[in-house]
């Protein structure tokens, strides 16, 4: 079946703008997290849902930082006023149970210049 | 504040060798660990699992290893193929304790290079 997709898979962006990432996750997964990978380093946690929920968002580095999963399907991680620090890797993984194992989309590469 | 350290940035091998990948964490609230692959423009894949109540687990070529004493644990690839050539993450998460939904916290990775 269909992997985890996001799009877009790359995004170029001025400093200031806002962006909205998207996550589709593996249907019927409940969970659904947001993980950053800054160049060199490994991915880091943003923000977990549980259905429509967000359950953690203890990863979100600032409040320009919000995510979103309306519907318990599609998530939407949305980035205001952008910073050139907010340059990374954007990644999405979904898992059929909180503590099964974790699918990784592609990711989205935000370049913020 | 690096919860999990893989301390090799990259590791080379010849085919057909073992390969040995490390890595090391501090909170002692982890009992889940993992090992991902990952390839240039893909995201990570996962490969092996072990639970603290283990010490080694086996899937085909891929081997984990725990010692919880040291807090440490390693991946071992026998026979290695360059078709392994990826950047390995270690990654750790609290199923019993902590956060109960499997957060994980990742290493920095290490690239492995397998040559023919």
């Amino acid at each position: 079946g269909a992997g985890v997709s996001q799009t877009p898979s790359n995004k170029v962006t001025e400093k200031g703008k806002y962006v909205e990432l998207r996550c589709d996750p593996i249907s019927g997964h409940t969970a659904l997290y947001w993980y950053r990978q800054s160049l060199g380093q490994g991915p880091e946690f943003l923000i977990y849902f549980q259905g429509t929920g967000a359950a953690d968002d203890s990863g979100l580095p600032n409040d320009r930082f919000f995510a979103v999963r309306p519907e318990g399907s599609v998530s939407t991680l949305k980035i205001q006023r952008t910073e050139r620090g907010d340059s990374a890797m954007y990644l999405c993984a979904s898992s059929g149970r909180p503590v099964d194992t974790q699918y990784f989309g592609p990711g989205t590469r935000l370049t913020v210049l | 504040d690096q919860q999990v350290k893989q301390n090799s940035p990259s590791l080379s091998v010849q085919e057909g060798r073992i390969s040995i990948l490390n890595c090391d964490y501090t909170n002692s609230m982890f009992d889940y660990f993992l090992w991902y692959k990952k390839y240039p423009a893909e995201g990570p894949t996962f490969l092996i699992s072990i639970s603290s109540i283990k010490d080694k687990n086996e899937d085909g070529r891929f081997t984990v290893f725990l010692n919880k004493s040291a807090k440490h644990l390693s991946l071992h690839i026998v026979p290695s193929q360059p078709g392994d050539s990826a950047v390995y993450f270690c990654a750790a998460s609290s199923l019993a304790g902590g956060t109960s939904y499997g957060k994980l916290t990742f290493g920095q990775g290490t690239i492995l290079t397998v040559h023919p």
